[in-house]
């Protein structure tokens, strides 16, 4: 079965740092980019970045919202994405989630995971 | 806000037909596939439709896709009471190198 299971979140103090983990498992995680996706309360979906498979580079992209406050990484030797998350803010607060996509030649955002919670106050 | 716009709700009776519209432009919409997601609520989004018109197995067959110009659409016929959650259609902007999200829509089944 293909899943994708993220950690990492909980509550931390605006301005600190915050690093998410997605392990997947049931696929060839090194042939797929992975995307984290976000939730703030009671709002919609927000892309936040992804990174390439490593055979495409493993070249990332950043939604312009985080751009210089996030990193988004991987260890294919482990199936884990990682997104670090610098510098956060209260409006960072949500859920986030790792997805898998462009397992071949289509943008295909397919599998979910069931996310993970942050939560940015002091 | 949105570059894709959708509908904030839509709403339908137990069997009825109902469609979610997504708009865009000419450099989102009209240049790239579209997928929808269907969010129950508490749980992750799922995939729903993909590459314009194409159901993932296991989606049932009420559900279908168009993709025509500048904008897309999501069809539920015989709607069914769990059906009701948000759908959310996205599609990779290339150009923009950066996924695209629609607003939303909240769908009620009175």
């Amino acid at each position: 079965e293909v899943q994708l299971v993220e950690s990492g979140g909980g509550l931390v103090q605006p301005g600190r740092s915050l690093r998410l983990s997605c392990t997947g498992s049931g696929f060839s995680f090194r042939d797929c980019g992975m995307s984290w996706v976000r939730q703030a309360p009671g709002k919609g979906l927000e892309w936040v970045g992804f990174i390439r498979r490593t055979t495409y580079g493993g070249t990332t992209e950043y939604a312009a919202s985080v751009k210089g406050r996030v990193t988004i990484s991987r260890d294919d030797s482990k199936s884990i994405a990682y997104l670090q998350m610098n510098s956060l803010k209260t409006e960072d607060t949500g859920i986030y989630y790792c997805t898998r996509e462009q397992c071949d030649d289509f943008p295909d955002m397919d599998v979910w995971g069931k996310g993970t919670t942050v939560t940015v106050s002091s | 806000q949105s570059v894709l716009t959708q509908p904030p709700s839509a709403s339908g009776t137990p069997g009825q037909r109902v469609t979610i519209s997504c708009s865009g432009s000419s450099s989102n919409i009209a240049s790239n596939f579209v997928y929808w997601y269907q969010q129950l609520p508490g749980t992750a989004p799922k995939l729903l439709m993909y590459r314009n018109n194409q159901r993932p197995s296991g989606v049932p067959d009420r559900f279908s896709g168009s993709k025509s110009g500048t904008s897309a659409s999501l069809a539920i016929s015989g709607l069914r009471a769990d059906d009701e959650a948000d759908y959310y259609c996205a599609l990779w902007d290339g150009s923009l190198r950066a996924w695209v999200f629609g607003g939303g829509t909240k769908l009620i089944v009175l």
